[in-house]
């Protein structure tokens, strides 16, 4: 069974605030790290696709980073705005095998 | 142009009907799947297909049955619902390259009564 898990479930956060959370994964046999960004009554959308251990992917103001050895990935939001509030999954692959294991998510509320 | 689509985006239904779920994707990929989210809005895989070739079967009730019949099409066939597939089912379609990075359909809620 493989577990990938999502800490914290939920998270309010001011409008201007930085945040992050985690992502934790078995290490063994590790191919992939998604992370995709859920509005409520859409469907998710791809934020970053990580593979190599220390990988760091940016996009406007949200980054990842990834840690293979040790099993974890943290997202980060930097000067959190309304839009930002949604769900954010992390995903695992392992062996080069197509079928991804989702955790249960960190839903992000963010206030002005 | 909308990459993945399905239809219908809601469907309601009784006990015991029999229903189908279509998707398409016009992204030129070669993996399409089924998820279903839970009652706890997990995404669970379902299925998968590959040049339409089922290539992942999770533990789902023989009352749902996948169909492609071709790369760019992959439907979901539910017989003899019951209340508990009601449920949000997405379909998402993947490349290799990226790491089978998903692109989803809008879902379809459906539910039965």
């Amino acid at each position: 069974i493989l577990n990938v898990e999502q800490s914290p479930q939920s998270l309010h956060v001011q409008e201007g605030d930085s945040t992050n959370f985690t992502c934790s994964f078995p290490s063994s046999n590790f191919y992939a790290l998604h992370w995709y960004r859920w509005e409520t009554a859409k469907s998710p959308e791809a934020l970053f696709v990580m593979t190599l251990n220390g990988d760091e992917k940016k996009k406007g103001r949200i980054s990842a980073t990834l840690n293979t050895k040790e099993g974890y990935s943290y997202l980060y939001i930097k000067g959190s705005q309304p839009e930002d509030s949604a769900t954010y999954l992390c995903a695992f692959n392992r062996a080069a095998g197509n079928k991804l294991t989702f955790g249960g998510g960190t839903r992000v509320l963010v206030k002005p | 142009d909308t990459a993945v689509s399905q239809t219908p985006k809601y469907l309601v239904t009784q006990m015991g009907n029999d229903k189908s779920i279509k998707c398409e994707q016009n992204l030129g990929h070669d993996t399409m799947y089924w998820y279903k989210q839970d009652s706890k809005k997990f995404l669970k895989i379902m299925f998968s297909y590959n040049n339409k070739e089922l290539i992942i079967n999770e533990t789902v009730p023989n009352r749902f049955s996948p169909k492609s019949p071709d790369k760019a099409h992959l439907n979901l066939h539910i017989n003899s619902l019951e209340l508990g597939d009601s449920a949000v089912y997405f379909c998402a379609s993947s490349q290799l390259n990226r790491a089978y990075e998903q692109y989803f359909g809008p879902g379809t809620r459906l539910t039965v009564t």
